[in-house]
């Protein structure tokens, strides 16, 4: 069975860092590609960033370029995401999840989802 | 940047049929996906490559893709299918999400 679990949300002031992981099981993880989405409370989703198989090629929506850093860690089956410089707008549940396509952004599994508040 | 554009909601009775539109620029150019979500829960993949349905998905979803439209259609939906659905198209290695419609079934 395929599992994507998400940890490292909280609460953290505006400016600060934090990092999230995603440990995948139940597939060969070093196949995928993998992602970061994020939903802010009563919001739409809003797509973060993706990594390679690899992790040679990284990509990001503007809003977040030069904060955050996707990365992987195919021997740990994990994925990560370390965010500095956190805004109030940075607030939202942030998924992992699996593309089963090449870069092609159909995610086919999820995972649960980790909070991420950014509040004084 | 991209822009994927929803209505913010359509309604159906039971055993009708709902239609969800997705606007962007040369969308039929790219492929879109459909993604359901439940009040709590996380997306599911429902409609990818246009047209295409993951294994589990019922036969009543069906999706497709021309000029600057993607459409999900639901044939005869019903109250299980009442959810926020989002369109999807990536775009210069970017990956954009439409702002998402709920469709409601009563």
């Amino acid at each position: 069975e395929v599992q994507l679990v998400e940890s490292g949300g909280g609460l953290v002031q505006p400016g600060g860092s934090l990092r999230l992981s995603c440990v995948a099981s139940g597939f060969t993880f070093r196949y995928y590609w993998m992602n970061w989405v994020r939903q802010a409370p009563g919001k739409g989703l809003e797509w973060v960033a993706n990594i390679k198989q690899d992790g040679s090629d990284k990509y990001y929506v503007d809003s977040v370029k030069g904060r955050f850093t996707i990365s992987r860690d195919n021997a740990r089956n994990s994925l990560y995401l370390q965010m500095n410089s956190l805004r109030a707008e940075d607030t939202a549940v942030y998924y992992c999840a699996r593309d089963q396509g090449e870069a092609m952004a159909e995610f086919d599994y999820w995972g649960q989802g980790t909070l991420v508040t950014v509040s004084s | 940047s991209y822009e994927l554009t929803q209505p913010p909601s359509v309604s159906v009775s039971p055993g009708q049929t709902a239609t969800i539109t997705c606007s962007g620029d040369k969308l039929g150019n790219k492929y879109a996906c459909w993604y359901q979500q439940k009040p709590g829960q996380s997306p599911v993949l429902v409609i990818y490559q246009d047209n295409k349905r993951p294994s589990g998905i019922p036969e009543r979803f069906s999706g497709s893709n021309s000029g600057s439209t993607a459409t999900l259609t639901i044939s005869g939906a019903q109250t299980m299918d009442e959810a926020d659905y989002y369109c999807l198209a990536w775009d210069s290695n970017t990956v954009v999400f439409g702002g998402g419609t709920k469709l409601t079934v009563l």
